[in-house]
């Protein structure tokens, strides 16, 4: 059983161009969930989505972020018109699960540069 | 709000000695905590969590963890460290499983001496 797969695993864009991020999760893991991690930083929570539906995203900037994860296919973390504060590394986590004793394996992250 | 302090940013120990990494937590009901480690260039690795029972946690690699509730603490331990175990360690607080809206510490990188 693979992990939890991120691809691109380092992406440069410039700025306003956008930025797709993908995961797919480990066979039978329906719950995915996306953080952003800042250098020096701790992760951030940004959204929380099981299969077609938004869960949670009190974590998600309010403008040019946008995630899905539909019925076919891998999650989508979608930036549009980067800047250069969105240099970061995005990590998605998946679960089978949210119950109390399900634990969530993370992907090694895509590193987003923006120049 | 819910926050996780881990107040040492770096920690350097010699090989064979043992650790102790801290965690302080602010959340207004029961938590569920986590550490995590990472690698560099790599993924997070979930160590050990507690949910509720026995406050002294057993994880993978030889970790534990003891939850003070009275201390707002979860401190992680390793009685001897091994060189392998160099990398960043993550502690995190949250309110159920998986891995929504978990809040992490800032990370305390860990060196190991010969």
């Amino acid at each position: 059983n693979a992990g939890v797969m991120q691809n691109p695993r380092h992406l440069v864009r410039r700025r306003g161009q956008e930025a797709r991020l993908r995961c797919s999760p480990m066979k039978g893991h329906s719950h995915v969930y996306w953080y952003r991690q800042l250098p020096e930083e701790g992760l951030k929570f940004m959204v929380y989505l099981q299969k077609e539906n938004i869960i949670d995203e009190s974590g998600m900037p309010k403008e040019r972020f946008s995630a899905e994860f539909p019925k076919e296919g891998p999650s989508i973390l979608r930036i549009q018109q980067v800047v250069r504060g969105d240099s970061a590394a995005y990590f998605c986590a998946s679960s089978p699960a949210r119950d109390g004793n399900t634990e969530a394996f993370f992907g090694q992250g895509t590193r987003l540069t923006v120049v | 709000a819910q926050s996780v302090t881990q107040p040492d940013i770096h920690i350097t120990v010699s090989e064979g000695a043992s650790l102790e990494l801290r965690c302080n937590y602010s959340y207004g009901a029961t938590p569920y905590l986590f550490w995590y480690v990472q690698s560099p260039g790599q993924g997070l690795q979930l160590l050990l969590k507690y949910f509720s029972g026995d406050t002294l946690v057993q994880g993978i690699k030889g970790f534990e963890a003891e939850f003070k509730r009275s201390q707002s603490s979860f401190n992680l331990r390793k009685p001897s460290v091994h060189w392998s175990d160099a990398a960043e360690y993550f502690c995190a607080v949250g309110a159920g499983g998986g891995a929504d809206g978990l809040t992490f510490g800032k990370g305390t990188h860990l060196i190991i001496q010969p």
